[in-house]
């Protein structure tokens, strides 16, 4: 089973300034299988990039996704008072059976 | 517009049943497998498992095998997770998620259902 590690759990930030969130899977994975979504205080979840590079529809380029093998990053530049959430990642897996895993979270705060 | 609708908040005691569900529109039910991901209270987001509603093909994640089932009624569109004994620390919030065409994330999700769990 494959498990995914966020870094940091929280983070401190200010509007304006550009984070790099990580994601570590505990083996290589395809990029095309890695995703991450948003969770704000009280609502559901949302899909930001989707194949480790592209971004949703309707997700502002200020947020971008790269990596490969293991190491994965969200990028979010000039953070906006709206991008302070929870930021997950997740897996998809086949072997043995469809799998989906996510990471703990990463939470941004101001 | 696809849409996950999910069944109301429940609150049971310890040890009774629960049934919640999960209606889809906005697309061809049967082609789309359904997830639940389970959110404990403060926590991250947990896979629980997957049913294909074409034919109720069902995997569960470890983590939950033998503690909850799937079912899945195509006729009404209709996805189900079911608990027949709860324990309070089933206490969560529910979600559904319908994976996308290569089922490797999910775009939709439902809106969620709380249930809680308490003598």
């Amino acid at each position: 089973e494959i498990v995914l590690t966020q870094s940091p759990g929280t983070l401190s930030l200010s509007p304006g300034e550009r984070v790099t969130l990580s994601c570590r899977t505990s083996q290589s994975v395809g990029s095309s299988r890695l995703a991450w979504y948003q969770q704000k205080p009280g609502q559901t979840p949302r899909l930001l990039i989707s194949g480790a590079y592209f971004r949703a529809t309707g997700i502002p380029d200020r947020f971008s996704g790269s990596g490969s093998g293991t190491d994965f990053t969200l990028t979010i530049n000039r953070l906006e008072p709206e991008d302070f959430a929870v930021y997950y990642c997740q897996h998809f897996g086949t072997s043995p059976s469809l799998m989906y895993t996510f990471g703990q979270g990463t939470k941004l705060e101001i | 517009e696809v849409q996950l609708v999910q069944s109301g908040a429940e609150v049971r005691k310890p040890g009774e049943s629960l049934k919640i569900s999960c209606k889809g529109s906005g697309y061809i039910f049967p082609t789309s497998w359904i997830g639940w991901v389970r959110q404990m209270p403060g926590k991250g987001l947990e896979w629980m498992g997957i049913i294909n509603p074409s034919d109720s093909d069902t995997r569960y994640s470890p983590s939950f095998q033998g503690q909850v089932n799937f079912s899945a009624d195509k006729s009404i569109n209709t996805a189900y997770l079911h608990w027949s004994s709860l324990k309070a620390s089933d206490t969560a919030m529910y979600y559904c998620v319908r994976p996308n065409a290569g089922d490797t994330f999910f775009d939709y999700w439902g809106q969620g259902t709380l249930v809680t769990v308490s003598s």
